[in-house]
């Protein structure tokens, strides 16, 4: 079973421009979560998609972050436009039921982006 | 080797002694709690869990305490390996209205030394 990809591993750009981070889930799992580690702090969970629909949200920092999951399958984050602080690692997640007890999260690898 | 993994980000172990890495959760409301590995480059590794209505479960090498009256979880790996040098993170699950979200601690870095 092909895990969690994510694309790219790295992303370098400026402040004030756009980058937009792709996640492929397992096959199946209808659940997709994004969390991303800043300044070498703890993971923090930004939002959950069942399907195409965003489940939760409540984590996403500010309106130049936007998730997408058209068609249920992949999922792309946009960052626009960019801040320093956005520097960090994002991960893409999926689980085949949204109880968590029941189906661990498997993370992808992460895409480092650096906004200088 | 002990770490508290909020406190004590580092953790140093001779290989073939036993570890163990500690967390302390802050949400009473959580109920099930995950152990990851992280090794570089890579995204957490899912390596033991446990529900609240347990307080200990044991895998292969890893153990994994839960005591719900302070709050606190604990990692313990039995013969430490080079392979097993990574950073280690604890996290619970917090019911959330509809949805459920994992609330990581800030990890604990385990280096085995030969």
């Amino acid at each position: 079973e092909a895990g969690v990809t994510q694309f790219p591993s790295h992303s370098v750009i400026e402040k004030g421009q756009t980058v937009t981070l792709r996640c492929d889930p397992i096959s199946g799992h209808d659940n997709l979560y994004w969390y991303r580690r800043v300044m070498g702090k703890e993971i923090k969970f930004l939002l959950h998609f069942v399907k195409e629909s965003k489940q939760d949200e409540s984590g996403m920092p500010n309106n130049r972050f936007l998730a997408e999951r058209t068609g249920g399958t992949y999922s792309t984050l946009k960052v626009q436009p960019a801040e320093l602080e956005d520097s960090g690692v994002y991960f893409c997640a999926s689980s085949l039921t949204p109880s968590l007890d029941n189906s661990p999260l498997h993370f992808g690898n992460g895409t480092r982006l650096t906004v200088t | 080797g002990e770490s508290v993994g909020l406190h004590l980000p580092t953790l140093s172990v001779q290989e073939g002694d036993n570890s163990i890495i500690n967390c302390a959760y802050s949400n009473s409301a959580s109920d099930y709690f995950i152990w990851y590995k992280q090794e570089s480059g890579k995204g957490p590794q899912f390596i033991i869990d446990i529900r609240s209505n347990m307080d200990k479960r044991q895998g292969q090498r890893v153990t994994v305490l839960l005591n719900k009256t302070v709050k606190h979880l604990s990692l313990q790996i039995a013969a430490t390996q080079p392979g097993d040098s990574a950073v280690y993170f604890c996290a619970e699950n917090r019911p959330s209205g509809s949805a459920r979200q994992l609330t990581f601690g800030s990890g604990t870095q385990l280096t085995v030394l030969p």
